[in-house]
């Protein structure tokens, strides 16, 4: 069964702190896709990133980046240099299988709160 | 911002009275989704459409019905609300396999 497991429920950083967001996933599935969304307080999911199983490059994305490590079923969030707009919650999520993106199975969500 | 947008933002409702929420998309997106999000649980799918009048349930539709008669427009109703149903449900819309969902910025629901 597919499932994804965010075991932070909240963090709370120093503005200009590093701060990793794990995630840990189970798949019956060789291949499959993950993903991460923001919410930031206003309440709206953002769409942060997709990876696919066949690529474990990490992903870098100005702030952000993404290690994705299948030896240990896990698909790490890091920010570096956190700012308060930082502050949200972020979750992890996996489709029902690659070919089926229509039902997701989303983590519980971790709260990064950084502070001034 | 993807085109998406829930009516009402806030309702508050008494137990047993019906109740339909709406989410309307202008990027004419084939699927769309109503998700709740509750502390603990993170996103559940309740019901799902992938056209017009095509629709399936997800993990958590006990409770709920859904109908799709237009491409940019998906209702989901609550028949009898109960307290258990005070969430905060989310839309979300996709264009096509194997692309990310776009959520809209959800409704709050209270059922007292």
């Amino acid at each position: 069964a597919q499932k994804v497991t965010q075991a932070q429920t909240e963090i709370s950083v120093v503005e200009k702190e590093d701060v990793t967001l794990d995630c840990v996933y189970e798949t019956r599935d060789t291949t499959y896709y993950l993903f991460w969304y923001k919410q930031p307080p206003s309440g709206e999911l953002v769409f942060l990133i997709r990876r696919n199983s066949f690529d474990e490059q990490n992903e870098i994305s100005g702030r952000y980046s993404w290690n994705f490590q299948k030896s240990t079923s896990s698909f790490n969030f890091t920010i570096t240099a956190s700012q308060v707009v930082d502050s949200a919650v972020y979750f992890c999520a996996l489709p029902l299988d690659q070919y089926n993106f229509n039902k997701f199975y989303f983590g519980s969500g971790t709260k990064l709160n950084v502070k001034p | 911002d993807a085109g998406i947008t829930q009516s009402p933002r806030h309702k508050v409702t008494e137990t047993g009275t019906p109740v339909t929420l709406r989410c309307h998309q202008t990027e004419n997106h084939r699927y769309m989704y109503w998700y709740r999000q509750d502390p603990g649980h993170g996103l559940r799918l309740i019901h799902y459409s992938y056209g017009v009048k095509d629709t399936d349930k997800g993990e958590v539709s006990d409770g709920y019905s859904v109908s799709r008669s237009k491409t940019e427009d998906f209702l989901l109703t609550l028949e009898s609300a109960t307290s258990s149903q005070t969430s905060v449900y989310f839309c979300a819309i996709r264009d096509r396999e194997n692309t990310e969902a776009f959520f809209g910025q959800g409704t709050r629901l209270t059922v007292v």
